[in-house]
């Protein structure tokens, strides 16, 4: 069955530095989203992308973070300068469709930022 | 806006004890609805999910009713595990001019053996 895979699975970084969160969505979806859990926290929404364009963000979604689609089969989240509260598990997701299609979700990148 | 609603965790079972996790939520016209699961260290996996009034989504033993009259998408399982211990999310899904899906804030499961 197809899947979201998702790297690095654990990444720890120092506080200011710029770190690049890699997804490989399910091959014929084409809206992509990206979503973190702080540590016992709800899981919540950062990010929408349809058609090389941002969809929809969150208020998170600040100026440090950016989305990128580079080539067929990526899609990348950067956040450009690293802050504590950016410790977070990411998660990566895709779907078909966007009418209310069920999205996948990707194992997780464990981000801590010290 | 929209929003979902679980009960708060955590809840601990027997083995073989019947389960209930109470989900509500909040949301103008019909949303999708699901149930995530997170085992320990692990990333969200679809538990079950239902698109319209009165759909009943279920696997492994868990089922879901969509209820519209109560705005109820409530979790149960008749006879848990151990391997059911888990953090379970309710979340739904709709569009609002792009698509996200809004989760509850996770109720945790321990089972005893």
């Amino acid at each position: 069955e197809p899947e979201v895979t998702q790297t690095p699975s654990h990444q720890v970084t120092q506080m200011g530095q710029e770190v690049i969160l890699r997804c490989v969505p399910i091959s014929n979806h084409l809206y992509f989203y990206w979503y973190r859990q702080i540590l016992g926290q709800k899981v919540e929404f950062l990010v929408s992308f349809y058609n090389n364009e941002i969809s929809e963000k969150s208020e998170i979604f600040d100026d440090q973070f950016s989305v990128e689609r580079p080539d067929g089969s990526n899609f990348t989240l950067k956040i450009r300068s690293t802050k504590l509260e950016d410790s977070a598990m990411y998660f990566c997701a895709s779907s078909e469709r966007a009418d209310q299609e069920t999205q996948y979700f990707g194992p997780g990148t464990r981000l801590l930022v010290l | 806006g929209n929003s979902v609603t679980q009960m708060e965790g955590p809840v601990t079972l027997s083995e073989e004890a019947f389960l209930t996790i109470n989900c509500t939520y909040t949301a103008t016209g019909y949303p999708s609805l699901f149930w995530y699961v997170q085992y320990p260290g692990e990333g969200l996996q679809l538990l079950l999910k239902a698109t319209k009034a009165d759909d009943k989504g279920s696997n492994k033993g868990f089922e879901a009713t969509y209820r519209k009259e109560t705005t109820s998408f409530h979790l149960e399982k008749g006879s848990v595990q151990v391997s059911d211990s888990a953090v379970y999310f309710c979340a739904l899904s709709k569009d609002t001019g792009g698509f996200k899906t809004i989760f509850g804030a996770g109720t945790r499961l321990f089972v005893k053996a």
